[in-house]
Formats: structure tokens, sequence, C-alpha cells
């Protein structure tokens, strides 16, 4: 079946370092992928997503591409902001019927030193 | 902007109590999601729905069920409350089809003790 891994946390980093998250999947067909972010205390919410090979999802200056060859979507950042800390989650929809089959990752935990 | 709003972020209960826990969205979603959150589990699917009456059992139903009469809300009860069931509960919505953004609301965090 799908599935969806990525790495564990937590990750710690200081203020201006470079961030990757990785993700990696297991999916038949041509699923959609996505990051979520999780700030304290709140619910998730969509960071970026991409829907097709070679496509790049970005916002906030975190980007992923979606790689079919490594079946991969790693989560990236130049500089990390103490206010990235937060719980990032890596997910993939299979695309196939109705959205109740978001498959997601364990969450990875961040947080940024000043 | 979407809004998916949860009646309660802090509730404590009692080992056998019924509780509610009830959702609401204002984007005309047809689907609907009740998750559970916890520390080394990431999130787990309770209960979605995609439409008025209709639901379908996610990986944990057992000791839950939902409501769903109106679109625009969703929601989670627990039938007879223990402590296995103190946890992060996520409401969240979305369109129908597959690979349309999930929202979610801020989360309730149960305690039944």
């Amino acid at each position: 079946g799908n599935s969806v891994t990525q790495m564990e946390g937590p990750v710690t980093l200081s203020e201006e370092a470079f961030l990757t998250i990785n993700c990696t999947y297991t999916a038949t067909g041509y699923p959609s992928l996505f990051w979520y972010v999780q700030y304290p205390g709140e619910g998730l919410q969509l960071l970026l997503k991409a829907t097709k090979a070679d496509d790049k999802g970005s916002n906030k200056g975190f980007e992923a591409t979606y790689r079919k060859e490594t079946t991969s979507f790693h989560l990236e950042k130049g500089s990390v902001q103490v206010s990235d800390s937060a719980v990032y989650f890596c997910a993939l929809s299979d695309n196939a019927g109705n959205n109740r089959k978001l498959i997601w990752g364990l969450g990875t935990s961040l947080a940024v030193n000043p | 902007d979407v809004k998916v709003t949860q009646s309660s972020r802090y509730l404590v209960k009692r080992t056998g109590e019924k509780v509610f826990l009830e959702c609401v969205q204002d984007m005309d979603h047809e689907n609907m999601f009740w998750y559970r959150q916890d520390p080394g589990l990431g999130l787990r699917l309770i209960y979605f729905s995609y439409d008025v009456k209709m639901k379908e059992k996610g990986d944990i139903p057992e000791g839950y069920s939902v409501s769903r009469e109106k679109k625009e809300r969703f929601s989670l009860i627990l039938e007879s409350a223990s402590t296995n069931q103190t946890s992060m509960y996520l409401c969240a919505s979305s369109y129908l089809s597959s690979g349309n953004t999930i929202y979610f609301g801020e989360g309730s965090w149960l305690t039944v003790v």
C-alpha cells in the first residue's frame, strides 16, 4: 500500500542555517504530495504542494521538488528563522476517488534557536 | 479565508461520560474529517464524511461515532469516554476530489480523567 516516510526529529538548528527535512514515499500511479506545518498550539496548515513529477512547490521561502525517480519530496529552506519552529508533516494523496485517502508521515519537529 | 472552527479548545471529562466535539466549516466543502494526533503516532483518521449523513470509518473508529446532519457541521461523539482517548482531536475539511488542500481547525485537547 501507499506510505510516507519522513526523517525523525527533533531537528535543532541555529537561525539562518540551511534546512532539509527528508520525505520519501511509496505509491502506485501519480500521487499528489504535500507539506503541512503545525505551529505550537495550532492545527495544521498547508505549506506547499506538488501534483506531478518535477513540479516544485514553494511558499514562505520553503521549497520541495516532486522527484519520481527517487520517490522523494524533501523540504528545504535556505535560511531558517526562529518563527519556523514547528512540526512539519509530509503527506500523499493517491488521486483516486475522493480525498479520503491522504497518507501522513509522522511529522518532524523543528526547533530554531536565535 | 477558509475557516474550520472547533467548538472547544480544551476539555476535561470523566471516564464514562458522553463527549461531543463539534466542528463547523464555512467553505461549502463536501469532505469533513476527524483526526486524532498523539506524540509519536502522527495523525490517525477516525472518521470521514463526504456528504450529509454519509460517513466512512477511518483507521481507528473504535469507541467513536460521528454525525453529519448539515453540510457545514461534523460532530465527533465519544459514547463512553476512556482515559486512552485523552488526545488532541483535529477536525478538517476539503473539496471532494483527491489532491485538494485539506483545511484544519485549531484542535481540541481532550483529557479524560
